[in-house]
Order: structure tokens, then C-alpha cells, then sequence
């Protein structure tokens, strides 16, 4: 069925570099994307945001990039700091016939920011 | 404001027992949804609702049941714990409104069915 995913389950960087998450997802009518970060033992926290009619977005820190024609969504985290150590989450907006949308998460990737 | 708040943190349930899961916010949200957290399979919602009156499922709604008589309260029923649904249990609020999809987590309940 369709789904929201991440392509690595763990992704291993060292403090001060640069880190690229990625997600794929199938839904081509979704129209809007989320980043979450999830650290231990917390609820998700929304990070940033992007609608499909745009193929970047920046935050402070970060940059989601959004690729419509390969279905692929990346969240980019410059000057990586132990803080960003955390699971990361993208999601999609569905939206529902005579409903209303509904966001559908993907599995998560660890971060791990090493000395 | 204290946000979305869920009680209790941790519970351990026998099969067959049931009981409910509490989520409160206090932001005024009218969106307000329930998932839950398993290994490698993110979060998946349960239930949701749109205002005091109106819930709907999610995508595993089964073994669970939901009621919002206020804005402010969305509590999350077992019927008869299985241990299936051993999992983190989140809720989770925000505005509704073109764009407004920001949503506000609580911290999770870690329920254990034994």
C-alpha cells in the first residue's frame, strides 16, 4: 500500500558536519510535508514544513527539500550539534474525500551526533 | 499554558482488562488525535477528532474506543487489552484551517499488556 518511508534506519555524523535525512513517499496527491524530531523518551516536535508547490524551504538550521518528481523528501541539518541527537520523522498530509486530512508518519531514522 | 498533557506516563494491564488513557490541552485546539509508537513502524493514528462531538477512525482503530463531550479532553478507551497493543501512546492537538497542521505532541503514555 502506499506509505511514507526513510531510506537509512541510522545515520552516524560527527559534530560540526552537515547531516542529510531522507524520506521517500508514494502518495503523489500529497500536498504537504512535515519534519518531526523525536528525542528519548518525548513526543514528536514539529521541526519544519513544506507544501508541494515548493521545492525548499529553510529554517534556522535546517533546509527541507522536496523532490515531486522522484517522490523524495529531505531534511538537511547544517553545523550538526549533540542537541539534534534524536529520531527523525517525515510526514505527509492525505488529504480525505469529504474528510479531513490526516497525517501519515513514516518509520524514523536515528541521528547520532559524535564528538 | 502546560500543552497537551496525557496521564498516566506507565501502565501494565492484564489481557482482557480495560481502561482509559487521559489527554488533555489547553491551547483552545479543536483537532485533536491519538497514535500510537511501535518499533520500526512510526506512528500510526488511531483516532481523531475535529471538535467536541466529532470523532472519526484512523488506520488502527480496532480494540479502541474515543469520545470528546469538551475541547479540551479526548480520552482513549482499551476495551480488552490484548497484548498487541502494547505500545507508546501519543496525543496529540493543533488548529484546524487551511495551513494550520502544526501539531502539538504530548508526552506519551508506555503501556504494557501482559
Amino acid at each position: 500500500g502506499e506509505s511514507v518511508g526513510l531510506h537509512l534506519p541510522t545515520l552516524s555524523v560527527q559534530e560540526g558536519d552537515n547531516s542529510i535525512i531522507n524520506c521517500a513517499y508514494s502518495n503523489s496527491a500529497s500536498d504537504y510535508f512535515i519534519w518531526y524530531k523525536q528525542e528519548s523518551g518525548k513526543g514528536p516536535q514539529f521541526i519544519i514544513d513544506i507544501r508541494s508547490n515548493m521545492d525548499k524551504r529553510q529554517g534556522q538550521r535546517v533546509t527541507v527539500l522536496l523532490n515531486k518528481t522522484v517522490k523524495h523528501l529531505s531534511l538537511q541539518i547544517a553545523a550538526t550539534q549533540p542537541g539534534d541527537s534524536a529520531v527523525y520523522f517525515c510526514a505527509e498530509i492525505r488529504a480525505r474525500l469529504g474528510g479531513y486530512n490526516k497525517l501519515i508518519f513514516g518509520a524514523g531514522t536515528r541521528l547520532a551526533v559524535h564528538p | 499554558n502546560a500543552g497537551v498533557t496525557q496521564t498516566p506516563k506507565f501502565q501494565v494491564l492484564k489481557t482482557g482488562q480495560s481502561m482509559t488513557l487521559q489527554c488533555a490541552q489547553d491551547m483552545n485546539h479543536e483537532y485533536m488525535s491519538w497514535y500510537r509508537q511501535d518499533p520500526g513502524m512510526g506512528l500510526r493514528l488511531i483516532h481523531y477528532s475535529v471538535g467536541a462531538g466529532i470523532t472519526d477512525q484512523g488506520e488502527v482503530p480496532n480494540g479502541y474506543n474515543v469520545s470528546r463531550s469538551t475541547t479540551e479532553d479526548f480520552p482513549l478507551r482499551l476495551l480488552s487489552a490484548a497484548p498487541s497493543q502494547t505500545s507508546v501512546y501519543f496525543c496529540a492537538s493543533r488548529l484546524t484551517g487551511t495551513g494550520l497542521y502544526e501539531q502539538y505532541f504530548g508526552p506519551g503514555t508506555r503501556l504494557t499488556v501482559t
